[in-house]
């Protein structure tokens, strides 16, 4: 596989339940991204890790919690969302500090009930 | 913070037509790219610009980054359904080491 893998696409969950969101890439890239994009409302960063350290924390509540346990893998484990976080969690990766861009994957469309 | 402003937020034309969607900023950017998003995918990169006045040409499409470097403008010649989607952009200033993105302008072509 290439590129940025997301997994799941889709996910229902309810207030109290906990689930983890899965984002994998191939492209040798040594930085990952959580995004939130909800409806009329720009990309939000939600964190960022550098060579697996978490660097960026965008005031996003407890109840998100990144893991980053190597280079090509990260996690967002959730727990008792609230229904304003439904939204499209986009994982990104990057060659830190060059100009490329960033590689998003597909997202995981998120609706909490 | 940096702000971006997305201009027009809307936009809905036929096939064929031409098309010029705005991207500012109060803030200098170091560099600025352009994202399409496309429904049910993550946005893809589509150019990085750097250089105040620079032209940068894809296809049908033409990428300018103003003087200044607080604005930048994407034209669309002869446009065609497959360039519907979200247009995004996002800037980085000389400090920081990730990019803001703006809202958007969502293209509809029809055909």
């Amino acid at each position: 596989e290439t590129g940025v893998t997301q997994t799941p696409r889709h996910l229902v969950m309810g207030m109290t339940n906990k689930k983890s969101l899965k984002c994998e890439q191939h492209l040798g890239h040594n930085a990952m991204y959580w995004y939130k994009q909800s409806a009329k409302k720009p990309l939000e960063l939600m964190f960022v890790y550098s060579l697996e350290e978490r660097v960026e924390n965008n005031s996003v509540p407890s109840r998100f919690s990144p893991e980053c346990p190597n280079s090509s893998h990260l996690f967002l484990h959730l727990h008792t969302l609230q229904p304003e976080d439904s939204a499209l969690y986009l994982c990104a990766s990057s060659q830190e500090y060059e100009l490329y861009g960033y590689t998003f994957g597909s997202g995981t469309r998120l609706t909490v009930v | 913070t940096q702000l971006l402003e997305q201009s027009p937020q809307f936009l809905s034309i036929q096939e064929g037509e031409n098309l010029t969607v705005y991207c500012n900023s109060s803030s200098v950017f170091s560099s600025l790219q352009w994202y399409r998003q496309e429904p049910g995918e993550g946005p893809v990169l589509l150019v990085t610009v750097v250089t105040g006045g620079e032209v940068k040409k894809l296809k049908r499409l033409t990428f300018q980054f103003g003087d200044a470097r607080k604005d930048s403008s994407l034209h669309i010649t002869a446009a065609q359904p497959g360039d519907t989607g979200l247009y995004l952009c996002a800037g980085r200033d000389n400090y920081g080491q990730n990019f803001v993105f703006g809202p958007g302008t969502r293209l509809s072509v029809l055909p």
